[in-house]
């Protein structure tokens, strides 16, 4: 049984450019979390949602930020227009339900030049 | 005030010393409650749920107090490798995100 699969693990974009963040959950798990990592500060929490809902985004900023998680296919994070400030790591977790214990992806460290 | 608290650290230890955190948590209708562990530039790890009884998993022993609502985590006969940031995590019931502490920092000191 995989573990909750994040791609790519390291991400280089360029300011102005789009960013796709990948995260395929563990095998029966329908909840999905992103949670944003700045270097020495805690995690962030961004968006919460189950399959092809979103459940609370409250931590999302309103511009520039969405997500999504089909019904078929993995979850994706998406960042249009990135500037240097979304530097960060950028962490999956799944669960069965909410409010369970959750397991995390290894992240993907994204990079603006 | 912030829904889960930690003191940042550091906790800097010999080994073999027996170090404990505490957590507080603002919501009283919070459910469920773990420990995770994160190393440097890795993912958070699960280490363990905490239960009102309290419960124990080799060195580790968690426990939750709902009357005061804070969580502790207890290490015994540190070991290097347990160096690492420590987070406290909250959830409650229905389609709620998990709440994490900012994290504990503790280095084992040979």
């Amino acid at each position: 049984n995989a573990g909750v699969m994040q791609n790519p693990r390291h991400l280089v974009r360029r300011r102005g450019q789009e960013a796709r963040l990948r995260c395929s959950p563990m095998k029966g798990h329908s909840h999905v979390y992103w949670y944003r990592q700045l270097p020495e500060e805690g995690l962030k929490f961004m968006v919460y949602l189950q399959k092809e809902n979103i459940i609370d985004e409250s931590g999302m900023p309103k511009e520039r930020f969405s997500a999504e998680f089909p019904k078929e296919g993995p979850s994706i994070l998406r960042i249009q227009q990135v500037v240097r400030g979304d530097s960060a790591a950028y962490f999956c977790a799944s669960s069965t339900t909410g409010g369970v214990g959750a397991f995390f992806g290894q992240g993907t460290r994204l990079t603006v030049v | 005030r912030k829904e889960v608290e930690q003191d940042p650290g550091p906790f800097n230890v010999p080994e073999g010393a027996t170090v404990a955190f505490n957590c507080t948590y603002s919501n009283s209708a919070s459910q469920s409650f773990f420990w995770y562990r994160q190393d440097c530039r890795k993912e958070p790890k699960l280490l363990m749920s905490v239960y009102s009884s309290g419960n124990e998993d080799g060195r580790f022993t968690a426990q939750l107090n709902r009357a005061s609502q804070y969580i502790s985590l207890l290490i015994r006969d540190s070991k290097l490798s347990d160096s690492a940031t420590y987070l406290c995590v909250v959830g409650h019931s229905g389609n709620t995100p998990l709440v994490f502490g900012k994290g504990t920092r503790l280095s084992v000191i040979a």
